[in-house]
């Protein structure tokens, strides 16, 4: 079973400019999260979609930040404009339900210049 | 939201010696894992463990619900271990939340 794949793998970037990361989650899973992970810190969540509706976006800073699961299935995180303290690396996990177990990928390393 | 402490934060263990990291949390949960975070950033599920005891080779995880806590045992350690341990604690109706991790180093 394939697990949850995410690119790309690193993105350099200057401050004000913008950058998407995308998500693809284990074929069923109908729960998908995005979450930042400050180093040295755990992971925080960002956004939790059920299916293609956000079930909690609450730690999203909706300023700069947007997500999208359209069909239900993959996922896009967007930051723009991006700013120094949005250098992290960016996880997407999934679940096949809200309560289930989490599957990480292996996460998307933003450094903003 | 539920507060998850986790300790120690930092373990150096020489190759072969026997560790305990333990995770606690605030409320009563619903849904508790411990992870691995690879040198690479990749967290990787050791256990999905609500509530008694599992084991997977050196490694086991013991929750007790009741009393707000969880165990994973790390035996005969190797080098390969070291990385940073998570826990994540969820309750219905809400989310999961991290510990700050516990930084393992084995050392040869």
């Amino acid at each position: 079973e394939a697990g949850v794949a995410q690119s790309p793998r690193y993105k350099i970037i200057e401050k004000r400019q913008s950058v998407a990361f995308w998500c693809n989650p284990i074929s069923g899973h109908a729960t998908l999260y995005w979450y930042q992970q400050i180093l040295g810190q755990g992971p925080k969540l960002l956004i939790q979609f059920q299916n293609n509706g956000v079930v909690d976006d609450s730690q999203l800073p909706k300023d700069r930040f947007s997500a999208e699961r359209l069909k239900g299935v993959d996922s896009t995180l967007k930051i723009q404009p991006a700013k120094l303290e949005d250098s992290a690396v960016y996880l997407c996990a999934s679940s096949q339900n809200p309560t289930g177990e989490l599957f990480f990928g292996e996460g998307s390393r933003l450094t903003v210049l | 939201g539920i507060q998850v402490e986790q300790s120690p934060p930092d373990l150096i263990l020489q190759e072969g010696a026997n560790s305990t990291l333990r995770c606690n949390f605030s409320d009563s949960v619903n849904n508790l894992q411990w992870f691995h975070q690879n040198p690479w950033g990749q967290l990787i599920n050791l256990f999905y463990i609500p509530s008694g005891t599992k084991q997977n080779g050196r490694l086991s995880a013991t929750t007790v619900a009741t009393e707000r806590y969880s165990l994973l045992y790390i035996s005969s350690s190797q080098t390969t271990d070291s990385g940073v341990y998570f826990c994540a604690a969820f309750s219905l109706g809400d989310q999961f939340y991290f510990g700050t991790g516990t930084s393992l180093t084995v050392i040869p």
